[in-house]
């Protein structure tokens, strides 16, 4: 069985600092691997995913992941928070020929310091 | 271009009763999903719905039900609540043209839920 693991429950930054989240996954076959973002009573948006191919992937509002098999992890990067990014992120992890059945991780609730 | 549509929002229900949730997808999705959503379990999938056909169901007691309709709008169902059902239902559609087409999948568009509280 797959799963997901966010080691970081909260993580607090400055505005204008580097940013990034981890995440160790569990699968045993080339995983689909995805970063979803929730904003305060909010649904979740997705930033990115991995299928594969380069392993250092484009997200939208400046993040960007990379995918490390020999770590199974898929940390999550931003060069510069906005306070606006304070927020909580899931990171997750699908089969593709199990369609949109996803397991999530724990997420990691963001908080970004003036 | 509206996006997922979820109702209702917010609905309080006594233990042993039953609740029906609401999803309307993006217009042109054929995939709903669900998932439920608590502090204690994180984000749970539910079931998965592809062109009226449940495609995936997550490990959930049979209480917990659902439907998609000939216009991709679905239903889900809890029947005989327990307090532990208390939680926020996210409906999720994806833009999934065909069930061979893995690069569309997990690329999935949320409503901002249903919150129910069982007392």
């Amino acid at each position: 069985a797959q799963s997901v693991t966010q080691p970081d429950i909260h993580i607090t930054v400055s505005e204008g600092a580097s940013l990034e989240l981890r995440c160790n996954y569990s699968y045993g076959a080339t995983p689909y691997l995805f970063w979803y973002v929730q904003s305060p009573g909010q649904g979740l948006q997705l930033l990115l995913k991995y299928f594969s191919g380069d392993t250092l992937v484009q997200g939208i509002k400046g993040f960007e992941a990379e995918f490390k098999r020999s770590q199974s992890s898929f940390n999550l990067r931003k060069p510069s928070v906005h306070w606006s990014d304070a927020a909580e992120y899931f990171c997750a992890v699908g089969a593709g020929n199990a369609g949109n059945m996803l397991t999530f991780g724990g997420g990691t609730r963001l908080m970004v310091k003036p | 271009k509206a996006g997922v549509t979820q109702t209702p929002r917010y609905l309080i229900k006594t233990r042993g009763q039953q609740v029906t949730l609401s999803c309307s997808p993006i217009s042109g999705h054929r995939s709903v999903s669900w998932y439920q959503q608590t502090p204690g379990q994180g984000l749970q999938f539910l079931f998965e719905y592809f062109s009226e056909t449940q495609r995936n169901k997550g490990n959930f007691p049979g209480r917990f039900s659902g439907r998609q309709f000939s216009n991709s709008r679905s239903e889900m169902n809890v029947s005989t609540l327990e307090l532990g059902d208390s939680a926020l239902y996210l409906c999720a559609s994806s833009l999934l043209r065909d069930l061979n087409r893995v690069l569309d999948t997990g690329e999935l568009f949320f409503g901002e839920g249903s919150r129910l509280t069982v007392l």
